[in-house]
């Protein structure tokens, strides 16, 4: 089966760099995403790494070490609006890699 | 513009009394899946689907059934709901194979009493 463990509160003023990070367990791997996640809203996809590294789109940046079976999503000169729950996933292998599991979520608040 | 399409947004029900969530996506995307989601449960999957009458059961799938008639249509069907299936209701969807992500639908927030 799938766990994936995230912390489930990181606070951070504007401005700030903020790291969460996710580590899994997985059956088969086929790559870890994130996604963000208002209160009340949707998941909006943010990112997806199938290698080791760091991918970067604008203000975020996704980082992934598969033999540490690790992960991290960065956030760069937080706004108020990055204020949401942040959920790394992971696509079971034994779906063919089609069902995607979720962490339970990081909450981040980012303070004035 | 691409989108899932969930109805309704919001729903309180009795217990035991049937109904339908409707999840529709104009993306083509072959796959479709419901997740429910729980405070300090994060997302667990419902129900998913390959593509058309191809469907499989997720991770919490007691107490509810799918369909998947039409490529673009995949309802979460609820045949007697009971107390425990309050929850906030997600479908989302995506093409089979490559590295994008899944989207969501805004979600059913259901109630049932």
């Amino acid at each position: 089966g799938q766990s994936l463990e995230q912390p489930s509160e990181v606070t951070a003023v504007e401005g700030a760099i903020v790291q969460i990070n996710c580590t899994y367990q997985t059956s088969g791997f086929y790559g870890l995403s994130w996604y963000q996640q208002h209160d009340g809203g949707a998941p909006t996809f943010l990112s997806y790494n199938a290698l080791d590294g760091l991918e970067e789109t604008g203000r975020f940046s996704s980082f992934l070490s598969r033999s540490d079976s690790y992960g991290y999503l960065l956030l760069q000169e937080l706004q108020m609006k990055d204020s949401a729950s942040y959920f790394c996933a992971v696509r079971d292998g034994g779906t063919g890699f089609q069902k995607l599991v979720f962490g339970t979520g990081t909450r981040l608040l980012v303070s004035p | 513009e691409a989108q899932v399409t969930q109805n309704p947004r919001y729903l309180i029900t009795v217990t035991g009394k049937k109904l339908t969530v409707t999840c529709s996506q104009n993306m083509n995307h072959e796959y479709m899946s419901w997740y429910r989601q729980d405070p300090g449960l994060g997302l667990r999957q419902i129900y998913y689907s390959m593509n058309v009458e191809a469907t499989d059961k997720g991770d919490v799938p007691e107490g509810y059934k799918v369909s998947r008639k039409e490529k673009r249509n995949f309802p979460l069907i609820l045949e007697s709901p009971s107390p425990n299936q309050t929850s906030l209701y997600f479908c989302a969807s995506r093409v089979t194979g490559g590295m994008g992500g899944y989207t969501f639908g805004s979600g059913t927030r259901l109630t049932v009493v």
